[in-house]
């Protein structure tokens, strides 16, 4: 099976554009989370899809918002960004609900400038 | 006080040594897992654990639910073991990840 993959891997924007992530898991894994890492505050949880409905959702502005898609693919996004949005966003997928063994995807990096 | 404590933060160990990191947590928790994350970002999910112990090659992961801790144990450890390894909780209240700042591992032949 093909793993999780994330696409763009790499992206530079400027501060007040918005950006949109996608995420593809694993074929047959109708869960999808979504994690920001940054340097100061490490891995935070941003959002969980479960069959197109979002589950639960991380301590980030409105700002952050996300979707899935009747496929399971996943998109986040980004509105007005700001120079501390960048960072590695990470997606995982798993095959149940209530967080069985999550597989990561590579992660977009997300530069601000 | 953050909710997952991991120690130490940064840990170097010889070739073959015996290695061990620390996971300490203070919610009612589902799922304790344990990460690997390599330079370049790439996490790998090493263990999913609820109760007892596991273990996959030279990787032994315990938990101890009523002490709320759990250890990742490396058992001869070698240069390309180098990477961050982190802890996540899952809680029972909700369905997400709860991360440990993560201990850097550096091994040296």
């Amino acid at each position: 099976k093909a793993g999780v993959t994330q696409t763009p891997r790499y992206l530079i924007k400027t501060r007040g554009q918005q950006v949109t992530l996608s995420c593809s898991p694993i074929s047959g894994h109708r869960s999808v989370s979504w994690y920001q890492q940054t340097p100061g505050q490490g891995l935070q949880f941003l959002f969980e899809y479960f069959s197109e409905t979002q589950r639960n959702k991380g301590n980030f502005p409105g700002r952050f918002s996300g979707r899935q898609f009747s496929n399971s693919r996943s998109e986040m996004n980004v509105s007005t960004l700001e120079l501390g949005d960048s960072a590695l966003y990470l997606c995982a997928s798993s095959q149940h609900e209530n967080l069985y063994e999550q597989y990561f995807g590579p992660g977009t990096r997300l530069t601000v400038t | 006080k953050n909710e997952v404590e991991q120690s130490p933060q940064n840990l170097t160990a010889q070739e073959g040594e015996f290695i061990t990191i620390n996971c300490s947590y203070s919610v009612g928790i589902s799922a304790l897992h344990w990460l690997q994350q390599h330079p370049g970002g790439g996490i790998v999910s090493l263990f999913m654990l609820s109760s007892g112990k596991k273990k996959h090659g030279r990787l032994i992961a315990t938990i101890n639910i009523q002490e709320k801790h759990s250890s990742l144990h490396i058992t001869a450890s070698h240069p390309r073991d180098s990477a961050v390894y982190i802890c996540a909780v899952g809680e029972t209240s909700g369905s997400r990840l709860t991360f440990g700042e993560g201990t850097q591992l550096t091994v040296n032949p």
